[in-house]
Parts: C-alpha cells; sequence; structure tokens
C-alpha cells in the first residue's frame, strides 16, 4: 500500500514570509497528525485530526500556525509569518481509527530552513 | 512533558544482540509502550508496542517488567542498516504519541 505523501521536501524561505506544506495520508486513515521535529530532538505534536475534526490543537502556536484537513482526506500546515525558531522537520503520520494495534505510519517530512 | 527516559547514545557490535532501555515509570495503567525508530532523513517507523506482557515480532522483542514502569527492546542480531535513533514512547488516550529525546544506536562492524 502507498504510504504517506508529504511536499515539498525541502522548503527554504526568509524569515516573516509565509509557507505551507501538504500531506496525504494513507487511504482510508482517519486520524491524521502533525509534529514538529527540532535538530536533535523527539518529534512534537503540533496538531491531531480525526476525520476533518481536531481532536487536539493544544501544542500549535496558533499566532502564526494554522492547518487544515478538508474532506477528511489531504491536510494542509501554514506558517504565517516564519520566525527563525521554525526551522525544523514537519512530519505527518496517519492512522486508522479501529483496532488495538493503531500503529502511525509516518510520511519522510518537509524539511523547513527559515533564514 | 516526557514521559519516558532513555540513555543518549549505545553502541553494539554487528550480530550481537542489542538492549535499549526505557523507564517510563508515570505509565498509567491503559497506557501502551511504543517504540518507533528514525533513520537519519526519514519519518519514524514502527517497532513494537505492547501493554504488560512480553511481545516479539519479526524485527524485535519487547520485554516489559511486571510493575512496567520499565522496558527494554531487543535486536536479537543488529545489523549495521539498525543504526537509527530509537525512541521509547507512551501512548495516551487518543492515540496521542509523546516523544522523548531517544536513544541513537550505532551498530560497529
Amino acid at each position: 500500500e502507498a504510504g504517506v505523501a508529504q511536499s515539498p521536501r525541502y522548503k527554504i524561505i526568509e524569515k516573516r514570509q509565509s509557507v505551507a506544506f501538504w500531506c496525504n495520508p494513507i487511504s482510508g486513515h482517519a486520524t491524521l497528525y502533525w509534529y514538529q521535529q527540532i535538530l536533535g530532538q523527539g518529534p512534537k505534536l503540533l496538531i491531531q485530526f480525526q476525520n476533518n475534526g481536531v481532536v487536539d490543537d493544544s501544542q500549535l502556536p496558533k499566532d502564526r500556525f494554522s492547518a487544515e484537513r478538508l474532506k477528511g482526506v489531504d491536510s494542509t500546515l501554514k506558517i504565517q509569518p516564519a520566525k527563525l525558531e521554525d526551522s525544523a522537520v514537519y512530519l505527518c503520520a496517519s492512522s486508522s481509527l479501529s483496532g488495538v494495534r493503531a500503529e502511525q505510519f509516518f510520511g519522510p517530512g518537509t524539511r523547513l530552513t527559515v533564514l | 512533558d516526557a514521559k519516558t527516559t532513555q540513555p543518549t547514545s549505545m553502541d553494539c557490535a554487528e550480530g550481537r544482540a542489542a538492549n535499549l532501555p526505557c523507564n517510563h515509570s508515570t505509565i498509567s495503567g491503559n497506557e501502551y509502550v511504543y517504540w518507533y525508530r528514525q533513520i537519519h532523513s526519514q519519518g519514524p517507523q514502527y517497532i513494537i508496542h505492547g501493554l504488560k506482557n512480553n511481545e516479539t515480532n519479526e524485527m524485535a522483542s519487547l520485554i516489559i517488567t511486571e510493575d512496567r514502569k520499565s522496558s527494554t527492546l531487543i535486536l536479537p542480531h543488529a545489523t549495521l542498516r539498525d543504526t537509527a535513533v530509537y525512541y521509547c514512547i507512551v501512548r495516551v488516550t487518543g492515540n496521542q504519541f509523546y516523544f522523548g529525546t531517544g536513544t541513537s544506536l550505532t551498530v560497529i562492524p
């Protein structure tokens, strides 16, 4: 089966610019996650969607970050305006709704560099 | 807040068993322990998970202590391709994962 797709793989912008990342989860997966991974650290959950509704966005810096999941499939994460400290890898993951083994499948990530 | 504690780094000789420890002393009764690994420039990859019984699959074994306050991931015959950062994660309600900083495992030829 196809994995989680993300684009772009790399992005370089200047501070105060805007940027958007796209994620296509595994077909049929109801739950979608966005993580931020700063160099040398583990991934940190930013937001979790169940279908097209937000389950948890408590760690999303809402003054500059936004995310949506229209129609409960693809998702976009936006940063506006970007700061230097937003330089990180942004990972998207998805999981199926049912089953004890609700493992998360991760995409390859988008590496963002803010100059 | 990180719910797990792992050593920062470990080395293992190729062909030998790699034993990666994890402390999760504040784990609740219904929280699962998951292990993922991340090879450089890739997304994390699922390895194994468990609640209170020991588990084994084609990749690894997971040993959870009786009090559930710690666990050990065992890679029975480490290869160079097992060099990665290994994350021990506690899965909380809502299937949310809290990653720590992980253990960087280096398999030495």
